[in-house]
């Protein structure tokens, strides 16, 4: 059974830069069937796909947070990791790491616990 | 983008109750459509994709059908542990959600 946990910061000032790493264990972490994605969720509000990457690194994101997101994938350590820039409280949010299948179109079949991130000074 | 948009966005029903949920799209997604429930505190878990087919693992009692841009999330006896908030997910990118429907108790 994967299972897939988030890590960073829970706290991050206004203007820097969010970063959070997810470890997958319990194997597939290299297999083609899946992408891993980042989902958030703001207070009160409902979900937010943020993108999704490949093992061999083809990303998808939101075009809503493009200019200000990058990820990435160590394949060396079963890790992928996200990184926002220029946060504003907007962003405070619980992000999730979830494991995506992608077979025709993409579902989100295992969800990491989520991870609390809030963006104040 | 695609809008997703869930109706009711409360509702309260009872143990034993037959329960439906409707997720419109503002486009079509064909099947492309999923539906997740999660449970405060918890992160959201997948009941149904590709409209109508159960994961693995959930009850029969959960059925989905629709196509094209109207869909239905249906539990048919309600049980207690089914209070929670269901949430519809389109398959085109940009990947949105609808805004959720909360299950409370009567």
């Amino acid at each position: 059974q994967v299972l897939l946990q988030e890590s960073g910061p829970g706290l991050v000032k206004p203007s820097q830069t969010l970063s959070l790493t997810c470890s997958v264990s319990g194997g597939s972490f290299s297999s083609g069937t899946y992408y891993w994605s980042w989902i958030r969720q703001r207070p009160e509000k409902g979900l937010e796909w943020i993108g999704y990457m490949s093992y061999r690194g083809s990303a998808y994101n939101n075009p809503s947070l493009e200019s200000r997101l990058t990820m990435s994938i160590d394949t060396s350590k079963d890790q992928f990791s996200l990184k926002l820039t220029s946060v504003t409280a907007a962003d405070t949010a619980v992000y999730y790491c979830v494991r995506t299948v992608y077979t025709n179109y993409p579902k989100f079949d295992s969800w990491g616990q989520g991870a609390l991130v809030t963006v104040s000074s | 983008d695609i809008q997703m948009t869930q109706s009711p966005s409360s509702l309260s029903a009872s143990v034993g109750d037959r329960v439906t949920i409707t997720c419109r799209a503002s486009q079509s997604v064909i099947n492309y459509l999923n539906w997740y429930q999660q449970k405060p505190g918890n992160a959201p878990q997948l009941l149904i994709f590709g409209a109508s087919t159960l994961q693995s693992g959930v009850p029969s009692r959960f059925s989905g059908s629709g196509y094209g841009t109207e869909f239905t999330l249906t539990i048919s006896s309600l049980q207690p542990e089914d209070f929670a908030t269901y949430y519809c997910q389109q398959g085109y990118r940009p990947l949105t959600f609808g805004g959720g429907t909360k299950v409370e108790i009567k």
